[in-house]
C-alpha cells in the first residue's frame, strides 16, 4: 500500500531563507507526483506537477524535484517571503494496484517569519 | 474562468437527514474524486470516477455515494450521515489519471450533530 511521509511536520524560517520541503514515498510506480499549498480553512492550490518521466519542474521561487527510483521528492523554495507561510502538501497519483487513487502526506507547515 | 465548483461551502445538519455535496467542473475533465479532510489525518481520497458511469471506490468510501451521470458533475451523497462524518470536503478534478494536473474547489464544511 502506497505511503507518503513530509518531513519536516513543520518548519519556522526568517524571511530571505531558501529552505527545502521533503515527501518519500514507499511504491514508485506512480504516474506523478503533485505539490500543493494550502492556506488555513481554504482550499488546495496546485503549485506544480512533475510527471514520472521528468526529474525536476519551476515555477517562479519554487522547485521540485523527483527522484523515483529512491522514492524522494523536494519542493525547494528559494527567498521565502512572510506570504509564503502555508501548509505545503505533497501526493502522489499511481502505483501498483491504485490505477486512481491519490495518496496525500500529512503536508509540512510552513511559518516564515519577517 | 476554469473551475471546480462545490455546494454547499458550509452545512450544518442532522444526523440521519441525507444530503448531497455537488461538484461541478467546467473543464471538460475527464478525473473527478472526492476526498475529506480531518485534523491528524490529513487527507484521504473517499471515491474517484475517471469517466461518465466509471466510479471506484478511494480509501474512506463507508457510508457515502457517487454518481457520474455527466461529465462535468460527481455530486457526493451522504444517505444517512452521522456526526463521524463530520468535515471538511473536496472535490477535485484532472483530465485523466496519468497526466493530469489536479484541481480542487473551495471545499465544503459539514457538520452533522
Amino acid at each position: 500500500k502506497q505511503e507518503v511521509t513530509q518531513i519536516p511536520a513543520a518548519l519556522s524560517v526568517p524571511e530571505g531563507e531558501n529552505l527545502v520541503l521533503n515527501c518519500s514515498f514507499t511504491d514508485s510506480a506512480i504516474y506523478n507526483l503533485q505539490w500543493f499549498r494550502q492556506d488555513p480553512g481554504k482550499g488546495l492550490t496546485s503549485l506544480l506537477l512533475i510527471q514520472s518521466s521528468q526529474r525536476e519542474q519551476t515555477s517562479g521561487r519554487l522547485n521540485a524535484s523527483l527522484d523515483k527510483s529512491s522514492g524522494r521528492s523536494t519542493l525547494y523554495i528559494a527567498a521565502s517571503q512572510p506570504g509564503d507561510s502555508a501548509t505545503y502538501l505533497c501526493a502522489v497519483r499511481g502505483g501498483s494496484g491504485n490505477t486512481g487513487k491519490l495518496i496525500f502526506g500529512q503536508g509540512t507547515t510552513l511559518q516564515v517569519k519577517p | 474562468e476554469a473551475q471546480v465548483t462545490q455546494n454547499p461551502r458550509y452545512l450544518i445538519t442532522v444526523t440521519g437527514k441525507k444530503l448531497t455535496v455537488t461538484c461541478s467542473q467546467n473543464m471538460n475533465h475527464e478525473y473527478m474524486s472526492w476526498y475529506r479532510q480531518d485534523p491528524g489525518l490529513g487527507l484521504r481520497q473517499i471515491y474517484y470516477s475517471m469517466n461518465v458511469e466509471v466510479t471506484d471506490k478511494g480509501d474512506v468510501p463507508e457510508g457515502y455515494k457517487v454518481s457520474r451521470k455527466e461529465k462535468r458533475n460527481f455530486p457526493l451523497i451522504l444517505e444517512s450521515p452521522s456526526p463521524n462524518q463530520t468535515s471538511l470536503y473536496f472535490c477535485a478534478s484532472s483530465w485523466g489519471i496519468r497526466t493530469g494536473e489536479l484541481f480542487f474547489g473551495e471545499g465544503s464544511r459539514l457538520t452533522v450533530l
